[in-house]
């Protein structure tokens, strides 16, 4: 199975700070590696597939980038409703794998 | 606008079987672009991926794939008449309480999770 690796667990960080998470997958999976943002008690929410594309209805503050095993979350300017929990995901083969989530925290 | 939702037991026995069912809308399930994946989530803890089905027009057949270390106990399917997929995890233990949420994939995109169900926690308990 292909190990997903994300940095870091957690992290606290400011209104309008530009904050970067990655993901590092133990074999190359191409650009196939998609970005969720979780909040408690709900299901999660794509932001980016394909590991660059914005899904519809995400603010463009959101970006994702890499390619074969190294990935980047980036949120330019975060905004209250940023706190959360992010995953990423390798379908790149099955079976499909998460990282084990970055917990976004209030500074 | 696909829509998912999850159903089945809320508390189940230790050695028990679970069978949830996720049912769709919006989209047929013989259409590949609406393939549907099982992930749950224990309390706290990350999502863990269980498994997903898809129609394959060129095999004019259904794939099917799982988890590696569940796939003894799990078996997914579908009844298209009904748009509804069914998973089955056997031999339920405590670890398998979790939150179990469906969720729309794209065959012919990235296989990314584009629609979710609310989920439905399930406790394993006597």
């Amino acid at each position: 199975d292909i190990q997903m690796t994300q940095s870091p667990s957690s992290l606290s960080a400011s209104v309008g700070d530009r904050v970067t998470i990655t993901c590092r997958a133990s074999q190359s999976i191409s650009r196939y590696l998609n970005w969720y943002q979780q909040k408690p008690g709900k299901a999660p929410k794509l932001l980016i597939y394909g590991a660059s594309s914005l899904q519809s209805g995400v603010p463009s503050r959101f970006s994702g980038s890499g390619s074969g095993t190294d990935f980047t979350l980036t949120i330019s300017s975060l905004q209250p409703e940023d706190f959360a929990t992010y995953y990423c995901q390798q379908s790149f083969i099955t079976p499909i794998t998460f990282g084990q989530g970055t917990r976004l925290e209030i500074k | 606008q696909v829509t998912l939702k999850e159903s089945g037991p809320v508390l189940v026995k230790p050695t028990e079987t679970l069978t949830l069912t996720c049912t769709v809308s919006g989209l047929s399930l013989s259409n590949a672009r609406m393939g549907v994946s099982w992930i749950r989530q224990p309390p706290g803890k990350a999502l863990e991926w269980l498994a997903h089905i898809f129609s394959n027009y060129e095999k004019s057949s259904d794939e099917k794939s799982y988890n590696t270390s569940l796939k003894s106990r799990l078996t997914i399917s579908k009844d298209t008449s009904k748009s509804q997929v069914v998973l089955t995890l056997t031999n339920m233990e405590p670890v398998d309480t979790a939150t179990y949420y469906c969720a729309r994939a794209d065959a012919y995109a990235w296989l990314e999770n584009d629609s979710w169900g609310q989920g439905t926690l399930v406790t394993v308990s006597s």
